[in-house]
């Protein structure tokens, strides 16, 4: 067990710029979910993916973001046009379901990816 | 909907103290979970609890306790003989079923002074 791992662990860009942030899930969890803190706040969710379907997406996600977990194993967030209010630690976690009524293990969160936007 | 109310933005106390974080949440479901996490300096948060909806047994851990009450929907965190490795924030969070969502409330930055 490697815990969750995310790429890269700081990004500054210029306003206006895409990025694209990476996440490597524990190898057999099956769910997968993205979650953006701001200083002196908690983990806000954002959305989450059973193997590679996306389930659900939160209202802070702008059209200008967009996730992927193409084959179920890591996922990749990416934000277009960023903007300083984009300017946060981008937490990934993982985690594992078991039984039919989608019962979870406890998430296990990533180092984060601190994004500044100048 | 779900919600989770920490209430103590920041605690200050002196090493050796005992100190309880506080933990209100509001619910629909009757099966969730709940869950205290640390987030030290260094970013990461640690998983430290999960306990579910069908369990009021409180739990100790070394110089960690949890008192869960769904009569008040509470669940408080005791840290015993708090140690300066303790300074941290501390997250409580609640997971539905019914959502397969995690909500943390704003978190309680705890600081053991030596």
């Amino acid at each position: 067990d490697t815990g969750v791992s995310q790429d890269p662990r700081h990004k500054i860009t210029k306003r206006g710029q895409n990025v694209t942030f990476r996440c490597d899930p524990i190898s057999e969890h099956n769910r997968l979910y993205w979650y953006r803190q701001t200083l002196g706040q908690g983990p806000e969710f954002l959305t989450y993916f059973q193997n590679e379907a996306q389930l659900e997406k939160s209202r802070l996600l702008s059209d200008r973001f967009s996730a992927e977990r193409p084959k179920g194993s890591f996922s990749t967030l990416e934000i277009q046009r960023t903007e300083q209010g984009d300017s946060a630690m981008y937490l990934c976690a993982s985690s594992e379901t078991f039984g039919t009524d989608g019962r979870s293990s406890p998430l296990h969160f990533g180092n984060g990816t601190r994004l500044t936007v100048t | 909907a779900q919600k989770v109310t920490q209430a103590q933005t920041e605690i200050s106390v002196v090493e050796k103290e005992d100190v309880t974080l506080d933990c209100v949440y509001e619910t629909r479901d009757t099966t969730y979970y709940l869950f205290w996490y640390k987030q030290p300096p260094s970013g990461e948060l640690v998983f430290l609890i999960r306990r579910n909806s069908f369990d009021e047994q409180n739990e100790i851990s070394g110089r960690y306790s949890w008192n869960f009450q769904k009569s008040t929907s509470s669940f408080n965190f005791t840290i015993t003989a708090s140690q300066v490795v303790d300074s941290a924030v501390y997250f409580c969070a609640h997971y539905e079923d019914s959502s397969y969502k995690l909500i943390f409330g704003s978190g309680t930055r705890l600081l053991v002074r030596p």
